[in-house]
């Protein structure tokens, strides 16, 4: 079975541009949350989608949004990018999303400049 | 607010000796635990979790954890490094209180000695 995918891998944008960013989950996973890790850092939860509804909004300005589709893939929005946006984002899917054991991506590397 | 350490940033072992990665969590109602790794430039890599079941975990590549209650720690083990082994090595907990999100600690970066 493939696993969760990740679109773009890498990414290089500037101050003040937009960015979506997106993923597909595992297939029959309906969970799909969004993590930012900076380097030398662990994960910081964003987002958790679960059944196309926010289930979960981690401490993040409005300039983040998301959503998932009905085949339960997802975007991850960023808008008015800003330096400090520069980061791995990292999708994971889960079956439901209640008992924590997340599958992640391999992550899309942003560069903001 | 449920938290998660892992102490030492790094931790260098020689090659064959044994692993011990440190993690100790805060959770008011029983928690999941869980142990990922990452390798440079990739996602994370579930090693072994913990849900209730066998307080010592087994998980990939030889790793295992033991959930100590009275401790509040699950720490990582493995009796013989390998110089695959050389990533960094995520602790992770969640709970119904943080609506199974997912807590991370900082990370430990494992260097093998040859």
């Amino acid at each position: 079975d493939a696993g969760v995918t990740q679109s773009p891998t890498h990414l290089i944008k500037t101050r003040g541009q937009q960015v979506t960013l997106r993923c597909s989950p595992i297939s029959g996973h309906k969970s799909v949350s969004w993590y930012q890790q900076v380097l030398g850092q662990g994960p910081q939860f964003i987002f958790q989608y679960y059944e196309k509804e926010e289930r979960g909004r981690g401490n993040f300005p409005d300039r983040f949004s998301a959503r998932q589709f009905p085949n339960y893939s997802s975007e991850l929005n960023v808008n008015a990018l800003l330096l400090g946006d520069s980061a791995l984002y990292l999708c994971a899917s889960s079956r439901s999303g209640t008992s924590g054991e997340q599958f992640f991506g391999p992550g899309t590397r942003l560069t903001v400049l | 607010a449920q938290s998660v350490t892992q102490l030492g940033s790094h931790v260098s072992v020689s090659e064959g000796a044994l692993v011990l990665l440190r993690c100790n969590y805060s959770s008011s109602v029983p928690p999941y635990l869980f142990w990922y790794v990452q390798y440079p430039n990739q996602g994370l890599q579930l090693l072994l979790k913990y849900t209730s079941a066998a307080t010592l975990v087994k998980g990939i590549n030889g790793f295992e954890a033991e959930f100590k209650k009275s401790e509040t720690s699950f720490h990582l083990t493995k009796p013989s490094a390998h110089m695959s082994d050389a990533a960094e090595y995520f602790c992770a907990v969640s709970d119904r209180e943080s609506n199974y999100q997912l807590i991370w600690g900082a990370g430990t970066k494992l260097i093998i000695k040859p």
